[in-house]
């Protein structure tokens, strides 16, 4: 079984300051990791994902995470935080197959002046 | 770029009405999926589709729900006798082995009931 754990439902950040959401793991299989950023009323897109090779993924928009196995967790990081970053973030964690995503609970980013 | 579609983008429906909820997956795609989201909580799976049949299901894919790939190119879930609970938005998503199984996600069908 897989599951993920998603701390803070809200974070509030200034504009130009680091965004740190997180995200901690549990898989008896080793775990492919992802990201989606859901924008209001839309639907879920891919920000990055972390199959096997480099721990520290970089996807878009400037958004990066590192998949730290010894903390089974898959934070997810952006230096300077921008308006239109404003969102919701889900982590989610699959076997890498073509299983279903289990997904986290969400964090909401909010990015103030 | 390729991409999931669905219809309708909101649906308002009558309790104990059925409903039947369109996606259009991505063309080569092989897998296909619907989620659920209920208002301000996660996003739950609910099934999995593959070579037409169901390669896996959740707790919450009952008798209530079924899914059909009625040709080539849709996807349908259709909900039986609908209750207040199945208030949701629900995501169609698709996959393939070249895109090592990376799921695509629609914009999603906001279902209400009534």
């Amino acid at each position: 079984a897989q599951s993920v754990t998603q701390l803070g439902s809200h974070v509030s950040v200034s504009e130009g300051a680091l965004v740190l959401l997180r995200c901690n793991y549990s898989s008896s299989v080793p775990p492919y990791l992802f990201w989606y950023v859901q924008y209001p009323n839309q639907g879920l897109q891919l920000l990055l994902k972390y199959t096997t090779g480099a721990t520290l993924v970089k996807g878009i928009n400037g958004f990066e995470a590192e998949f730290k196995k010894s903390e089974t967790s898959f934070h997810l990081t952006k230096p300077s935080a921008h308006m239109s970053d404003a969102a919701e973030y889900f982590c989610a964690v699959n076997d890498g197959t073509a299983s279903k995503l289990t997904f986290g609970t969400g964090t909401r980013l909010q990015v103030t002046l | 770029e390729p991409e999931v579609t669905q219809t309708p983008s909101h649906q308002v429906t009558q309790m104990g009405q059925e409903v039947i909820l369109r996606c259009v997956p991505i063309s080569n795609h092989l897998y296909f999926y619907w989620y659920r989201q209920i208002l301000g909580q996660k996003v739950e799976f609910l099934v999995s589709f593959y070579n037409n049949e169901i390669s896996e299901k959740s707790e919450i894919f009952d008798d209530q729900f079924s899914v059909e790939r009625p040709d080539g190119s849709n996807f349908t879930l259709k909900i039986r006798s609908t209750k207040l609970e199945d208030s949701a938005m629900y995501f169609c998503a698709s996959s393939a082995p070249r895109g090592g199984w990376e799921q695509y996600f629609g914009p999603g069908t906001r279902l209400t009931v009534t």
